[in-house]
């Protein structure tokens, strides 16, 4: 298996624009998870999906941010309207039964 | 509620020294803990665990053993090389709750 697939790897976009991250866990996984890694706040979780159904979106930081699971192997997060403030790395991470996680490389934002 | 507290780093080391990176936790019942370890411009990738106390995970020469008495689970290595430069992570997971300590940057030089 590939491991986990997050598109883009890197991401430059200005304030007030959609930005859209992709993630493709590993199949046969049922959880998938978003995190966002920054200097100041650490490794934080947004949001975590088993079977495609969201569970705790406790993490999420304002409505800006939004998640969604179609299907079993596609995720998005989307940032709408983004600020210089989102700019972190982000993960998606999967795993088969929540214990151990398998981390994607990540996607480094920078809102301008 | 739970958490992980993790020694503040930067640690720096000379290769082939000892190596404890602290972690304790606060949790009710019986949490699950981990050492994840993150290569620069990587994901993080799991090192170690641990189930229950008194268990000792182990991988790459890395230990760590669950000590419920003092709800700790140190990582340790008795011989660290230039590649294990990376930052680690200390985490539990109670109840489908997972928290992750600070991290702590370890750099070892030739």
């Amino acid at each position: 298996d590939a491991g986990v697939i997050q598109s883009p790897r890197h991401e430059v976009t200005e304030m007030g624009q959609e930005v859209t991250l992709r993630c493709k866990p590993i199949s046969g996984h049922d959880y998938l998870f978003w995190y966002r890694q920054t200097m100041m706040r650490g490794l934080e979780l947004l949001i975590y999906f088993n079977n495609n159904v969201p569970i705790d979106d406790s993490g999420m930081p304002e409505d800006r941010f939004s998640a969604k699971m179609p299907n079993a192997s596609f995720s998005t997060l989307k940032i709408q309207p983004s600020e210089p403030r989102d700019s972190a790395v982000y993960f998606c991470a999967s795993s088969p039964n929540y214990n151990e996680q398998f981390f994607g490389p990540g996607t480094r934002l920078t809102v301008l | 509620g739970d958490s992980v507290t993790q020694m503040e780093g930067p640690v720096t080391l000379s290769e082939e020294a000892f190596l404890t990176i602290n972690c304790t936790y606060t949790a009710t019942g019986y949490p699950s803990l981990f050492w994840y370890v993150q290569y620069p411009g990587e994901g993080l990738q799991l090192l170690l665990k641990a189930t229950k106390a008194d268990d000792k995970g182990s991988n790459k020469g890395f230990e760590a053993t669950y000590r419920k008495e003092t709800t700790s689970f140190h990582l340790e290595k008795g011989s660290v090389q230039v590649s294990d430069s990376a930052v680690y992570f200390c985490a539990l997971i109670n109840n489908n709750d997972m928290r992750f300590g600070a991290g702590t940057r370890l750099t070892v030089k030739p």
